[in-house]
């Protein structure tokens, strides 16, 4: 079985601090694909990034950033000088080679105050 | 525009009298997924589907139905609703589950079952 774990529950900021989101997931797939999801206020999944396991080349777009380590099966992410509009639900998740089955973390709540 | 469409938004019913959430997508996806959002859980899959015609167990199928009789549509289907489906349920769609691929999610649909 695989599993996904956002320890943080809540986080709260101020803006324009820095702030890492941690994720650590573990599945038995040599090969597998990791994912981070933003859900704003409004409700709707918006899609950030995807990762697969044989890159472990970290990413960076524009304020965030993404650090996957295989060695501690963490797949974080930090976003830098944070923004008011940052503030939402970030939801990491795990496919594995178990076909069409998807799992989630359990959802970090982020808020970031001005 | 590209979009995955969930009816109705909001729906409050009673125990025990079947509803149906329908799904669909207009981007030609073969892959489809429901799951549920319940806070401190994340979202959990509730059933999936690869294809017409082929659909397979998340981690959290029971009292659940699903069907895909048509590429566009994967309606879900609750036959004797219980207050513990109280939740707030999203459907997904994605070209193929693989290796460059994200999910697309519609906008939710809130259930209460009093």
């Amino acid at each position: 079985a695989q599993k996904v774990t956002q320890a943080q529950t809540e986080i709260s900021v101020v803006e324009k601090e820095d702030v890492t989101l941690d994720c650590v997931y573990e599945t038995r797939d040599t090969t597998y694909y990791l994912f981070w999801y933003k859900q704003p206020p409004s409700g709707e999944l918006v899609f950030l990034i995807r990762r697969n396991s044989f890159d472990e080349q970290n990413e960076i777009s524009g304020r965030y950033s993404w650090n996957f380590q295989k060695s501690t099966s963490s797949f974080n992410f930090t976003i830098t000088a944070s923004q008011v509009v940052d503030s939402a639900v970030y939801f990491c998740a795990l496919k594995g080679t178990s076909y069409g089955k998807l799992t989630f973390g359990q959802g970090t709540i982020l808020t970031v105050h001005p | 525009e590209a979009q995955v469409t969930q009816n109705p938004r909001y729906l409050i019913t009673v125990t025990g009298k079947k509803l149906t959430v329908t799904c669909s997508q207009n981007m030609n996806h073969e892959y489809m997924s429901w799951y549920r959002q319940d806070p401190g859980l994340g979202l959990r899959q509730i059933y999936y589907s690869m294809n017409v015609e082929v659909t397979d167990k998340g981690d959290v199928p029971e009292g659940y139905k699903v069907s895909r009789k048509e590429k566009r549509n994967f309606p879900l289907i609750l036959e004797s609703p219980s207050p513990n489906q109280t939740s707030l349920y999203f459907c997904a769609s994605s070209l193929r589950l693989g290796a460059d691929e994200k999910l697309f999610f519609g906008s939710g649909t809130q259930l209460s079952v009093l």
